[in-house]
């Protein structure tokens, strides 16, 4: 089955930074991968989502690359707000099936 | 739009009494859904995946007859946590989909169970 490899567990940047979170999977015939963010007691919110027949997409501060050769995509968030602080993960699908996540970044925003 | 609700957003049982979970997507028709549980600082670990009208496909390890879902609608699926134990004590998220693709989150549920 499907694995994911979340890269850092946890990341701490000041504000205006920029963060950078990776993942890896290990099943080529995955062509879906979301990003969520998720805060404290509440569920995961879907931030940015990246299908396989694209290399990069950017939605304001937010941006996802894929790298499909390599098995790998990121999360890029620049100028980065306290309000930015949450967990992250990643995930990857195939079609309509089950997601694979990633174990999760705490992302910390200092002021 | 795509919004997913779910009813309780927290309950406290008795052990050995049962509990349920309703899960709702508010303005689309989801033709999947799924269940999580989730602990403290961990990711999400799938229970099952609910289709509409059929029986769920529960994960290895996850006992069915303990957690009971029921897909009725293409706007609800319910998870029923029988007979609960402290272990079950956790916080349950569900998401719906309708889109190949795009999955929404739940707020979740936090359980305990005394």
């Amino acid at each position: 089955g499907e694995n994911v490899e979340q890269h850092p567990s946890t990341l701490s940047v000041q504000e205006g930074d920029s963060a950078v979170i990776k993942c890896t999977y290990s099943d080529s015939a995955s062509n879906y991968f979301p990003w969520y963010k998720q805060e404290l007691g509440k569920g995961p919110q879907l931030i940015i989502d990246i299908r396989s027949n694209v290399g990069e997409k950017k939605d304001q501060r937010i941006a996802v690359t894929l790298n499909k050769t390599a098995k790998h995509f990121s999360l890029h968030i620049t100028e980065t707000q306290p309000e930015d602080s949450a967990v992250y993960f990643c995930a990857a699908i195939f079609n309509a099936g089950k997601s694979t996540f990633g174990d999760g970044t705490t992302l910390t925003v200092k002021p | 739009g795509a919004v997913v609700s779910q009813h309780p957003s927290w309950v406290i049982c008795k052990s050995g009494t049962s509990v349920k979970i309703e899960c709702r997507s508010l303005d689309f028709q989801a033709t999947t859904m799924f269940w999580y549980r989730q602990f403290p600082k961990q990711s999400l670990m799938l229970m099952a995946t609910s289709n509409e009208g059929s029986k769920a496909t529960y994960e290895q390890g996850v006992e069915k007859d303990k957690f009971l879902i029921n897909h009725a609608s293409l706007t609800l699926s319910t998870l029923t946590v029988t007979s609960a134990h402290p272990e079950d004590s956790s916080f349950y998220i569900c998401s719906a989909g309708s889109d190949v693709y795009e999955q929404y989150f739940g707020p979740g549920t936090r359980l305990t169970v005394t």
